[in-house]
C-alpha cells in the first residue's frame, strides 16, 4: 500500500520569505500523481499544485513550485514570497495512475504553516 | 458555478440516532468519494463510487453506508453513530477520464456524536 509522509508537523516563515515543506512517499508503481492541498481555517480543501510522475519538469503555479525527485520518492513544496494568506495546513497526497482501483487520494498527516508578519 | 455541496455543514447528534449527510455535485462527474479527517491522521477514504449503482469500500468503511442512485448525489449514512465517528467529513468528485483529472472537494461537514 502506498504511504505519504510529511515529517514536519509545523513550520513557520516570515512574510515575504521562502519556505519549503517536505513530503516523501512510498510506492512500487511507476505511474502516479502527486498533489499539494491547502486547508485554511475555513477547512476547505484547495488544490495548490499537481505533478504527474511521468513528467520530469517540476510543476509551478505562480509562487508555488515543487521539487519532484522520483528516484528518491520526494515531493517538496516551495512557497516563495510568503504571504499572510498562505497560513494554513498543507497536505501532500498521492494517487495511483493505474485504473481499476479505488482512485483514492492517499494523504500525509499535514504540515501546519504559520506566516509571521 | 461548478461545485460540490454538502449538508449539513455542522451537526451535533447523540449516539445511535441515524443521520444522513448529503453530497451533490453539478459537474456530471462519474467518481465520487467520502473522506474523514481526524487530527494527526490526515484524510482517509470511507467509501467511493465509480458511477450510478457502483459503490465500494475505502479504507475506513465500518459504521457507514452510502448509495448512488443518481449521478449527482452520494449521501453518507450513519445508521447508528458512535462517538468515534466524531470527525470532519469531506465529499469529493471528479471525472474518471482523463485519469489525472482534478478532484473537487465539498466544504466539509463537522460531525459531533455525544
Amino acid at each position: 500500500a502506498q504511504t505519504v509522509t510529511q515529517s514536519q508537523p509545523e513550520m513557520s516563515v516570515q512574510e515575504a520569505e521562502t519556505v519549503t515543506l517536505s513530503c516523501t512517499y512510498d510506492t512500487s508503481e511507476s505511474d502516479y500523481y502527486l498533489f499539494w492541498y491547502k486547508q485554511p481555517p475555513s477547512r476547505q480543501m484547495i488544490l495548490v499544485i499537481r505533478q504527474e510522475a511521468y513528467k520530469q519538469q517540476n510543476a509551478t503555479e505562480n509562487r508555488f513550485s515543487v521539487n519532484f525527485q522520483k528516484a528518491a520518492k520526494s515531493f517538496s513544496l516551495k512557497i516563495s514570497d510568503s504571504q499572510l494568506g498562505d497560513a494554513a495546513m498543507y497536505f501532500c497526497a498521492y494517487r495511483s495512475g493505474t485504473q481499476g482501483g479505488s482512485e483514492k487520494l492517499v494523504f500525509g498527516k499535514g504540515t501546519k504553516l504559520t506566516v509571521n508578519p | 458555478e461548478a461545485q460540490v455541496t454538502q449538508n449539513p455543514r455542522y451537526l451535533i447528534t447523540v449516539t445511535g440516532k441515524k443521520l444522513t449527510v448529503t453530497c451533490s455535485q453539478n459537474m456530471n462527474h462519474e467518481y465520487m468519494s467520502w473522506y474523514r479527517q481526524d487530527p494527526g491522521l490526515g484524510l482517509r477514504q470511507i467509501y467511493y463510487s465509480m458511477n450510478v449503482e457502483v459503490t465500494d469500500k475505502g479504507d475506513v468503511p465500518e459504521g457507514y453506508k452510502v448509495s448512488r442512485k443518481e449521478k449527482r448525489n452520494f449521501p453518507l449514512i450513519l445508521e447508528s453513530p458512535s462517538p468515534n465517528q466524531t470527525s470532519l467529513y469531506f465529499c469529493a468528485s471528479r471525472f474518471l477520464s482523463p485519469i489525472g483529472s482534478e478532484q473537487y472537494f465539498g466544504p466539509g461537514t463537522r460531525l459531533t456524536v455525544t
